[in-house]
């Protein structure tokens, strides 16, 4: 059974289209998140949400909108997209109270804009 | 949320312990270290974490120090498997979120 799942794992799409990333978590957390990781292999937070409420937004531009439809989901939407959006985008969860840090990763998402 | 320290690389035989430091200076009292790992193209994996105590699971062990200012992961018999990305973060444990930073991490690779 795969604990956090991602789609599509790869995305190559043209500047200035609209993508989404779905993300599913079947561990029951209440808290997951959306983590980018650019050339650099810097992985950083973008948001958090728990129990479908928004969190954690880092300063992230507001062509990307999270949406999570239940606790068990949490999907990115990104409009417009640009060059620098290329990066490997991972969906994360945790359970708040068992270790808020201690976070399952899911696969990730390779987007490829040309 | 303290920052961490660590070496940007090092090599390890087969077979031999690794062994991994971290510096956590400024980490306060209710902090846990948390250790993740990231094998090449895949998405980090939780390894261990504690707050003062040394702990060990099926994966590594986690020797803090005293004054909880560093610490160092241990993976007893290291395998070619191992080679990855090593990252040691601070946060705090009872929060809705962990809003972890990973740094630069420490690159082991582990050699036949």
């Amino acid at each position: 059974d795969t604990a956090v799942s991602q789609t599509p794992k790869y995305l190559v799409t043209q500047m200035g289209n609209d993508k989404s990333i779905k993300c599913e978590q079947n561990l029951g957390h209440d808290t997951m998140y959306w983590y980018k990781q650019d050339s650099k292999k810097f992985l950083k937070i973008m948001f958090s949400y728990n129990n479908k409420e928004l969190i954690i937004n880092e300063t992230v531009p507001n062509r990307f909108s999270p949406k999570s439809p239940d606790k068990a989901h949490l999907n990115l939407h990104i409009n417009s997209l640009e060059l620098g959006d290329s990066a490997v985008y991972f969906c994360a969860s945790s359970q708040p109270g068992q270790g808020a840090v201690e976070q399952y990763f899911g696969p990730g998402t390779r987007l490829t804009v040309t | 949320d303290a920052k961490t320290t660590q070496p940007p690389s090092m090599d390890c035989a087969e077979g031999r312990a690794a062994n991994l430091p971290c510096n956590h200076s400024t980490i306060s009292g209710n902090e846990y270290v948390y250790w993740y790992r990231q094998i090449h193209s895949q998405g980090p994996q939780y390894i261990i974490h504690g707050l003062k105590n040394n702990e060990t699971n099926e994966m590594a062990s986690l020797i803090i120090t005293e004054d909880r200012k560093s610490s160092t992961l241990i993976l007893p018999h290291a395998t070619l498997r191992d080679t990855a990305v090593y990252y040691c973060i601070v946060g705090s444990y009872n929060t809705n979120a962990g809003k972890s930073t990973f740094g630069d991490g420490t690159t082991l690779t582990v050699k036949p």
